[in-house]
Order: C-alpha cells, then sequence, then structure tokens
C-alpha cells in the first residue's frame, strides 16, 4: 500500500531551466513532508519540509508547493544546477511522528548541460 | 566528522549466516532508526529507538533484533539470512520524536547481499 507516491521514476531536465519534482500522497493523518535528496553511495539529506498549516515553502533555489485538497506535493528547483543531479525522495509524517516517515520511490533527476 | 556512521559499507554473506550491522550517531540524538530499502527502492522503517528504547517495531521478522547499548548506538543483528533479506540497510537519527516532522540523519547505508 504506497501512501507516498512519485510517479516518475526519472526526470531529465536542462541547466538553468527549472525542475519540477512531483509527490502525491494518500493518507490524510499526514501533517508534515519533507524532501530528501540522495547521491550514489550515501545516505538521504535532508532538503526542505513543508508543515500542512502552508501551502508553500522557500528556501533559496528549492521552493516546495502543498495542496492539501488534491494530496499532493512539489518541488521545484530553480535554477536547476549539475549538482542537483540526483534521487529526490518524498515522504511524510503524521501526528507526533510516532510511526517515523513514509518515502516515495524516489525520482532521480539528471540535469544535463 | 561523520554524524551517523555504519559499518560495514558492504556486506556479502551466505544464506543461513547470522549477521550485524553496527551505527553510531555523535549528533546527541535522542532518537536512532533503521530504514531499509529494497529491490523496488522503497525505503521502509524497520525500527526506531528512543533513549536506548524500542519506539517502532514494523511488521520484520523476529530473525531481525536491534540493540541500543545507549542512545548513540543502534546495531542490528539478523540471524538466518535469507535471500529476500538483500538489501540497502540505513541508519538514521533524529533530534526527538512524537515531534511533527523531525529531520532525520541518515548514514551512508549498508549493501547487503545474501547468496
Amino acid at each position: 500500500d504506497q501512501q507516498v507516491k512519485q510517479n516518475s521514476p526519472s526526470l531529465s531536465v536542462q541547466e538553468g531551466r527549472i525542475s519540477i519534482l512531483n509527490c502525491d500522497y494518500t493518507n490524510s493523518m499526514f501533517d508534515y513532508f519533507l524532501w530528501y535528496k540522495k547521491y550514489p553511495a550515501e545516505g538521504p539529506t535532508f532538503l526542505i519540509s513543508i508543515s500542512s498549516i502552508k501551502d508553500k515553502n522557500e528556501d533559496g533555489r528549492f521552493t516546495v508547493f502543498l495542496n492539501k485538497s488534491a494530496k499532493h506535493l512539489s518541488l521545484h528547483i530553480v535554477p536547476s544546477q549539475p549538482g542537483d543531479s540526483a534521487v529526490y525522495f518524498c515522504a511524510a509524517s503524521g501526528r507526533g511522528g510516532a510511526d517515523g516517515l513514509t518515502f516515495g520511490k524516489g525520482t532521480h533527476l539528471i540535469i544535463q548541460p | 566528522d561523520t554524524a551517523v556512521s555504519q559499518t560495514p559499507k558492504y556486506l556479502v554473506t551466505q544464506m543461513g549466516n547470522d549477521k550485524s550491522i553496527k551505527c553510531e550517531q555523535n549528533l546527541g540524538h535522542d532518537t536512532m532508526y533503521w530504514y531499509k530499502q529494497d529491490s523496488k527502492k522503497f525505503l521502509k522503517i524497520m525500527f526506531s529507538y528512543n533513549n536506548k528504547e524500542l519506539i517502532i517495531n514494523e511488521t520484520v521478522p523476529n530473525r531481525f533484533s536491534p540493540k541500543s547499548p545507549d542512545k548513540a548506538h543502534l546495531n542490528l543483528h539478523i540471524n538466518s539470512l535469507e535471500l529476500g533479506d538483500s538489501a540497502v540497510y540505513f541508519c538514521a537519527s533524529s533530534q526527538e520524536t512524537g515531534i511533527i516532522g523531525e529531520k532525520l540523519f541518515f548514514g551512508s547505508g549498508t549493501q547487503l547481499s545474501v547468496l
């Protein structure tokens, strides 16, 4: 039962353009959403998060948008840089965080020069 | 200085063997976790410990036994390894549990291959 879905296994974007990574969730109890970035042979590292009381959170080149009614969030990276090439995981947590984080399968972002 | 370190990075072993993966964090965090990334690339939580006490124990075979000697360490022992145990195992830690959206800090993973 996939509660967090990232339907695009990979995405290729030209350097300098905008990268948009999408994530859908099914559990309405999720209250907090996070994006993690993962390079090969490394563990995921935290990138940006958003609480369900907000619809947008921005940090430098990274912006996360949340549409609660659609149970959809997206990560925008602009401008995309070669170092952004990595696997991006969407994650969600419920009230109290006692269940840990529920992750999607990840989207492999490839930034082309 | 690696914040969350786990050893070994690669582990190749035969079916039926018993093996351990060690994890240490130097961040002073209270909570540590084990996640498994299977062949389908899902990262799924297996266990979490808060101050050496088990908080989460997802449906994993009882061949998997976590051990936390202190809050900076959470080791994973696996008995009678099976082919299906082949995966990448990630250790992680966070500042506190029970708080929505706590950030997890991950180790670099242990790739376990059972032959």
